[in-house]
């Protein structure tokens, strides 16, 4: 089984601020089978970005994905208010696995 | 528009089984994997598995072998995933999320609220 680990745990910034979060993989991932979801409370998750680096229908362009191998990130590059949310990676190969999530709150 | 409806929220006492819907509309059913991942309260996500609803053929992660079955209707358009010997663990929001291959899953369910509780 592929164990994420992603990095911090919580991220405390303000609105207009650039949001920078890891996810760590302890094996390569497969052709970049790498998602990332955010989740409000109460809601289901919503697919940002799959492919490590590609944008999911609708989602604005200040979300981008990048990495490859073990190392992923996900950068938001100004917060708005409506993206304090958790956010969770997921390797979606043969037995997918997700990341235990990070919290970006407003500080 | 592609939607999955999941089924109403469930109480059950320990030992129970439990078997949740998931019907899907606005694509071809048969087209495409069906994801279950479930959600402790405060906790993260959880894969549970996937059906293929073409054939039925599944693939559960191994905490939950033995212990979950997926099936598939195709008349209804409808997976289920039944699982058995409830335990207090076991209280979680359960999602269906169809699979979209190299797009990952783009589409879920709105969640399953299962309590399990004597």
């Amino acid at each position: 089984e592929i164990v994420l680990t992603q990095s911090p745990g919580t991220l405390s910034l303000s609105p207009g601020e650039r949001a920078t979060l890891s996810c760590r993989a302890s094996q390569s991932v497969s052709s970049s089978y790498l998602a990332w979801y955010q989740q409000k409370p109460g809601q289901a998750p919503r697919l940002l970005i799959y492919g490590a680096s590609s944008r999911a229908t609708g989602i604005p362009d200040r979300f981008s994905g990048s990495g490859s191998g073990t190392d992923f990130t996900l950068t938001i590059s100004r917060l708005e208010p409506e993206d304090f949310a958790v956010y969770y990676c997921q390797q979606y190969g043969s037995s997918p696995t997700f990341g235990q999530g990070t919290k970006v709150e407003i500080k | 528009q592609v939607q999955l409806v999941q089924s109403g929220a469930e109480v059950k006492k320990p030992g129970a089984s439990v078997k949740v819907s998931c019907k899907a509309s606005g694509y071809t059913f048969t087209s495409y994997y069906m994801h279950w991942v479930r959600q402790a309260p405060g906790q993260g996500l959880e894969w549970m598995g996937i059906i293929n609803p073409s054939g039925g053929s599944t693939s559960y992660a191994q905490k939950f072998q033995g212990r979950v079955t997926m099936t598939r209707d195709t008349s209804t358009s409808t997976v289920y995933m039944e699982l058995s010997s409830l335990r207090s663990e076991d209280t979680a929001v359960y999602y269906c999320a169809r699979d979209d291959g190299v797009a990952a899953a783009g589409h879920w369910g709105q969640g399953t609220l299962v309590t399990v509780s004597s």
